[in-house]
């Protein structure tokens, strides 16, 4: 059974900052997805990573998809308020089913 | 993006009843479709999967006949708790997918509180 950590748990910084999460499988990803879900919603995608050492970038969020392909990044430049939530990796496990993390739940203060 | 539409977004129950929650894809038809459990400041959990026109797949430790999942259309799909207890008070959260190797959307989630 595959099994995802997420690092930090908690994240409480302050506008303006930049910040890095951290994803960990257990196994090799299908395909990784990072969310950010907010309070009271659905998960909102993010991005969908498959290559080893894949790079994308959604404004101000980069994401680096390891070169084992077992492990992921996020990392946010000058943070701001509105970046708050729960970010959540997931790997959609050849499309059977979804395995999310245990998320890292982040507060931007203003 | 595609649009899933759960419905109702929050319930309150008598314990003992039951209560049933609609997901719906608005925009794709959906040929699986997953319900999720997620507790307060915690994951989303798996509960099962449904694919349209067949038995729900259910992940270990739901029990099947209290957590009814009907998948009867390429759009719709229902989760009907049964019996309801307060401790099934939680966020229900649904997502649907248009085939193998696709996005999978999200619903926007029901809150059930059950008194």
């Amino acid at each position: 059974t595959q099994l995802l950590e997420q690092s930090p748990q908690f994240l409480s910084i302050q506008e303006g900052e930049n910040l890095t999460v951290y994803c960990n499988s257990s196994s090799v990803f299908s395909s990784l997805q990072w969310y950010r879900q907010e309070p009271g919603e659905g998960p909102v995608l993010l991005v969908t990573v498959v290559t080893g050492g894949e790079v994308k970038k959604l404004k101000r969020l980069t994401f680096q998809f390891g070169d084992a392909r077992k492990d992921s990044s996020l990392h946010i430049t000058a943070a701001q308020p509105g970046d708050t939530g729960l970010y959540l990796c997931a790997d959609d496990n050849y499309g059977q089913n979804f395995v999310f993390g245990p998320g890292t739940r982040l507060s931007v203060l203003p | 993006g595609a649009v899933v539409s759960q419905h109702p977004s929050r319930v309150i129950c008598k314990s003992g009843t039951s209560v049933k929650i609609e997901c719906r894809s608005l925009d794709f038809q959906a040929t699986t479709m997953f319900w999720y459990r997620q507790f307060p400041k915690q994951s989303l959990m798996l509960m099962a999967t449904s694919n349209e026109g067949s038995k729900a797949t259910y992940e270990q430790g739901v029990e099947k006949d209290k957590f009814l999942i009907n998948h009867a259309s390429l759009t719709l799909s229902t989760l009907t708790v049964t019996s309801a207890h307060p401790e099934d008070s939680s966020f229900y959260i649904c997502s649907a997918k248009q085939g193998v190797g696709t996005e999978a959307f999200f619903g926007q989630g029901t809150r059930l509180t059950v008194v």
